[in-house]
């Protein structure tokens, strides 16, 4: 069955900390995404790629920066967290023609 | 601003009953939709996709798409407490199909 794990699935860090949050996927998807969840706003996209070493801007970006190392892997790098950073964030993978798959979520609390 | 507006914000709707969510989208380059289920604790998981005008019906639910007026809804026949969850309408970008915008959610209660 199709998966996506994230980790962690809970992170407390301080304001001005450096914190990444892990993808990986075993679905063979080309396509992978970073959302954060924030109540009122749904699901809102930071950043996604087409495939290893593609990078492309989503509608939130400020703050966050992103990496596709392989075909598997999507890091969502956050190197000055701030408070309004603290956010429920979901990776999802997905080829063309499907729908997404979705990991469990992480949980960001910065303080 | 949001692409995707969805209502009511939170339904609650007596076990066995009707449950209906409405989703408007503001850019008519949005040709298909889907919906997508989120219970507590979970990522969301897609429920169905709407190509064309009209009804697809898939068990219990039914979507229901016009794209003259850029609306699309998602009804729940005989409602189940195992329904109770945040339900998601999302649409790609015409010019950029990789990317899905999603709506701000529904709340969904079925009351026992």
């Amino acid at each position: 069955e199709a998966a996506v794990t994230q980790s962690p699935r809970n992170k407390v860090t301080v304001t001005g900390g450096n914190v990444t949050l892990s993808c990986r996927q075993t679905n063979s998807h080309n396509y992978m995404y970073w959302y954060r969840q924030d109540t009122g706003h749904g699901l809102r996209l930071i950043h996604y790629s087409y495939g290893a070493g593609n990078l492309q801007i989503g509608d939130v970006p400020d703050g966050y920066k992103a990496t596709r190392t392989t075909q598997e892997d999507f890091f969502l790098l956050l190197e000055l967290a701030s408070p309004s950073q603290t956010s429920l964030y979901f990776c999802a993978s997905r080829t063309a023609n499907s729908d997404y798959t979705f990991g469990s979520g992480t949980r960001l609390l910065v303080i | 601003q949001q692409k995707v507006q969805q209502s009511p914000e939170s339904l609650s709707v007596p076990e066995g009953g009707m449950a209906s969510l409405n989703c408007t989208s503001s850019d008519h380059n949005f040709q298909y939709f889907w919906w997508y289920r989120q219970h507590s604790g979970e990522g969301p998981k897609a429920l169905m996709s709407i190509f064309s005008d009209g009804d697809k019906k898939e068990g219990r639910f039914t979507a229901h798409l016009n794209k003259a007026s850029l609306h699309v809804s998602l009804h729940i026949r005989d409602s189940q407490p195992s329904d109770s969850a945040l339900y998601f309408c999302a649409a790609p970008m015409n010019y950029n199909q990789g990317k899905l915008i999603f709506g701000q959610g529904t709340k969904l209660s079925i009351k026992p």
